[in-house]
């Protein structure tokens, strides 16, 4: 089955600075990759998605890269703000989503 | 406003106890999901069901049974609840095929 790793576990940044989280996957027919953003006592939210028809996507701060070739895609996040620090999970799936493999989680702190 | 909503935020259950985790969606979604959620381990899946009366083991369904009898209702059960399974867990819905899965909050489980 799909297996998706995620990196890095923890990662600080100054407010203003990028932030860059890569998850690579397994299964070659994964074609659905979102990333999900989890606040303290919170369910995990989706904050942007990729299908594989497509390269790269764009949300206002939030980018999305996929290479499908290499079995992965990387989140990130530009102009860092206090309010990004969470957790981020990546997943991927086979079937746009009926399924979905989560990484293992990136705890992402925003230093002002 | 869309929403998953678990019956409990915090439950506290003896070892050797029946337990079960409620799940109740409002957007007609035909998939939902019992996840599991373990610092360093990310969101491993349990059960998930894409039908009423339908169900599928995840990666993890040792322990565990699920129940849905109706369409927005899906159930979690613990048949002999042991400490190895004090987690918090999440409980998501989709469409079929329409990506996004809308989780609940969490239901954090101490067995003692």
């Amino acid at each position: 089955g799909e297996n998706v790793e995620q990196h890095p576990s923890t990662l600080s940044v100054q407010e203003g600075d990028s932030a860059v989280i890569k998850c690579t996957y397994s299964d070659s027919a994964s074609n659905y990759f979102p990333w999900y953003k989890q606040e303290l006592g919170k369910g995990p939210q989706l904050i942007i998605d990729i299908r594989s028809n497509v390269g790269e996507k764009k949300d206002q701060r939030i980018a999305v890269t996929l290479n499908k070739t290499a079995k992965h895609f990387s989140l990130h996040i530009t102009e860092t703000q206090p309010e990004d620090s969470a957790v981020y999970f990546c997943a991927a799936s086979t079937e746009y989503g009926n399924k979905l493999v989560f990484g293992a989680g990136t705890i992402l702190r925003v230093k002002s | 406003d869309v929403k998953v909503t678990q019956s409990s935020r915090y439950l506290v259950k003896r070892t050797g106890e029946k337990v079960f985790l409620e799940c109740v969606q409002d957007m007609d979604h035909e998939n939902m999901f019992w996840y599991r959620q373990d610092p360093g381990l990310g969101l491993r899946l349990i059960y998930f069901s894409y039908d009423v009366k339908m169900k599928e083991k995840g990666d993890i369904p040792e322990g565990y049974s699920v129940s849905r009898e109706k369409k927005e209702r899906f159930s979690l059960i613990l048949e002999s609840a042991s400490t190895n399974q004090t987690s918090m867990y999440l409980c998501a819905s989709n469409g079929q095929g329409r990506g996004e899965a809308f989780f609940g909050q969490g239901t954090r489980l101490t067995v003692v």
